[in-house]
């Protein structure tokens, strides 16, 4: 059983279109992560929800706004795609409570190219 | 914020060696220090995590070690093989977010 899943494996798009990434996790997790992975292989967070609630919202574009309909499910979608958002997307999923410890289970990723 | 240093960027080493990956961390209040391992086309996996009250803890052939005072963390992989063969990262947390280093490339050549 696959723990933490996104759609679209790969998503190539020209430059100005809006699209979203699908992120479900069965593990019962409270708490779900968008990372961006980009050529150089860094890894950043860029947000994370705790039961439906933003908790995390790094210094991201406006254009990236994060939904969570319910506590397993993170999308993230993109408004006016720009090249430079050309990365790879990780959902992660941890069942923690602020201050403790914090195991994080990532997705396969999402490759986004921007044309 | 968290600002998370690894060195080396590229490790190449024979099999049946030992690897050690070293990170530092800035901010003294960070309290958990997991390190992944990604395989090419894949997600970060979790192979080895260490609580800020642990000095060091090991799981077969896979170690890590914290220092508190000098806020430092290192990974030591003994017996390499082929398969351990990735890109290494280590990262430092205060609650929810974890600060990833720049990850380290390992080559275990047979």
């Amino acid at each position: 059983d696959t723990a933490v899943s996104q759609t679209p494996k790969y998503l190539v798009t020209q430059m100005g279109n809006d699209k979203s990434i699908k992120c479900e996790q069965n593990l019962g997790h409270d708490t779900m992560y968008w990372y961006k992975q980009d050529s150089k292989k860094f890894l950043k967070i860029m947000f994370s929800y705790n039961n439906k609630e933003l908790i995390i919202n790094e210094t991201v574009p406006n254009r990236f706004s994060p939904k969570s309909p319910d506590k397993a499910h993170l999308n993230l979608h993109i408004n006016s795609l720009e090249l430079g958002d050309s990365a790879v997307y990780f959902c992660a999923s941890s069942q923690d409570v602020e201050g403790t410890y914090n195991e994080q289970f990532f997705g396969p990723g999402t490759r986004l190219t921007v044309l | 914020g968290e600002n998370v240093e690894q060195h080396p960027s590229t490790l190449s080493v024979q099999e049946g060696d030992s690897a050690v990956i070293k990170c530092t961390y800035s901010d003294s209040a960070s309290n958990y220090f997991p390190w992944y391992k990604q395989e090419l086309g894949k997600g970060p996996q979790l192979i080895i995590d260490i609580r800020s009250n642990v000095g060091e803890k090991k799981d077969q052939r896979i170690a890590v070690t914290l220092n508190k005072t000098a806020k430092h963390f290192s990974l030591h992989i003994t017996e390499t093989q082929p398969e351990d063969s990735a890109v290494y990262f280590c990262a430092a947390s205060i609650g929810y977010a974890l600060n990833f280093g720049k990850g380290t490339s390992l080559l275990v050549t047979p």
